[in-house]
This record gives structure tokens, C-alpha cells and sequence, in this order.
């Protein structure tokens, strides 16, 4: 099982639309989450972060996260041509073990707002 | 501006030809740390640096090295390339060890 997995996509929706992503993670241990947009041939950027379950909103933005259930979704509302991107996820996870932390992408889901 | 700078963007080498990629950035971050983004396979963590002078390993971390003599600078060596290292490059860097990264534009490496 992978540390943090995403559904690849493309998820498609109609712009205006509310677009929904997934992530699940493994490891109990993780303590803080994120979303990041990469646009194809550029860098990830971070849109969202979130520390505490529940929800966190940011414009359009929302960011939900369950820890008893081990997923964080995104949600965009009100979708644009312009958020057709790559969607990743990652999430912080501490280990005990080792004292460190340790920073694990998902594989990201592809986003498309269709016009 | 708040950045972090790696140089070069495109770099074509032959296997074994040792080259270094640089990175800096301006925002006085702890932390620091390089991936590499393969098709598939998503973002993998080669190394990270808490500080100056602290590295560890990441995911993938076999052929390379780094080093952290200053806390804007965070080179990755590749002392021997080879054309499993053809990838995507990142630097990052964070304000601290629970936070979000600010990426660089990218090194797109090719090893013939």
C-alpha cells in the first residue's frame, strides 16, 4: 500500500462546477497535510495546508480532513478553465521511531474544468 | 521577491561526468530538501536538510550527495551520472519542519 495515494484522473468537470479531490494516507503517524497545484512543465505550488481535523477554507479553496478515516480532500468551487492543473497531495508524518519527519507526495490527480 | 533559485534549468550530460545543481533561497528557511519527479511515480524525496550542516537520506537517495555549508545554499552532486538519474528536479525549501514547501522552477536533466 502506498504512503498516500490520489486517484490519477483526468476528473472532469464543467467550469462553475464544484471539483473534489481524494487523498488517502497509511501512516497514523502523520501530522500535517497539504495540497499542491502544479501546472504541466512547472512547479508544485502550495495552496492549502491543513493541521486539525475538519474543515479550512481559503477563497475557493476548502480542505477537509478526516484523521479517524485517513483521507484529506480538496475541494475547488466555482471551477475555472484557469484550475485545470495537477492536484498533489502530501502529507508530514512523524516518526517515532526515528525522531524525524518524513514528507511523501502522492502521485497527484489531474484536473480538468471544461469550458 | 521570496524564491528559491536552482541553476541550471535544462542540463544534457554524458554518463559519468560529475555536475552539481545549485540551489538558494532568500527566505532565511531551515529546511531544505531535492526530488526528483518521474512520470508515474510522483515526487520522491532524494535528501533533506534540517539545518546547516544536517542532511539525511530521503526516499531515493543512491547517486547523489549534498551539502549544507550555508543556510540559503542546498547543492545536490551527482558524482557519477548515469541515465537512470534522466529526471525532473526540485529544490524546496520550509520555514519550519511542519510546513509547507516553496519549490524552485525545476532542473530537467537528461544523461545520455
Amino acid at each position: 500500500q502506498k504512503e498516500v495515494e490520489q486517484n490519477s484522473g483526468p476528473l472532469s468537470v464543467p467550469e462553475g462546477a464544484i471539483a473534489s479531490l481524494n487523498c488517502t494516507y497509511s501512516d497514523r503517524g502523520s501530522q500535517s497535510f497539504f495540497w499542491y497545484r502544479q501546472y504541466s512543465g512547472k512547479s508544485p505550488e502550495l495552496i492549502m495546508s491543513i493541521y486539525s481535523n475538519g474543515d479550512k477554507e481559503d477563497g475557493r479553496f476548502t480542505a477537509q480532513l478526516n484523521k479517524a478515516s485517513q483521507y484529506v480532500s480538496l475541494l475547488i468551487r466555482d471551477s475555472q478553465p484557469s484550475d485545470s492543473a495537477t492536484y498533489l497531495c502530501a502529507v508530514n508524518i512523524f516518526g517515532s521511531a526515528s525522531g524525524t519527519y518524513k514528507y511523501i507526495f502522492g502521485t497527484g490527480t489531474r484536473l480538468k474544468v471544461l469550458a | 521577491e521570496a524564491q528559491v533559485t536552482q541553476n541550471p534549468r535544462y542540463l544534457i550530460t554524458v554518463t559519468g561526468k560529475k555536475l552539481t545543481v545549485t540551489c538558494s533561497q532568500n527566505m532565511n528557511h531551515e529546511y531544505m530538501s531535492w526530488y526528483r519527479q518521474d512520470p508515474g511515480l510522483g515526487l520522491r524525496q532524494i535528501y533533506y536538510s534540517m539545518n546547516v550542516e544536517v542532511t539525511d537520506k530521503g526516499d531515493v537517495p543512491e547517486g547523489y550527495k549534498v551539502s549544507r555549508k550555508e543556510k540559503r545554499n542546498f547543492p545536490l552532486i551527482l558524482e557519477s551520472p548515469s541515465p537512470n538519474q534522466t529526471s525532473l528536479y526540485f529544490c524546496a525549501s520550509s520555514h519550519h519542519k511542519e510546513g509547507g514547501y516553496t519549490f524552485g522552477s525545476g532542473t530537467r536533466l537528461t544523461v545520455v
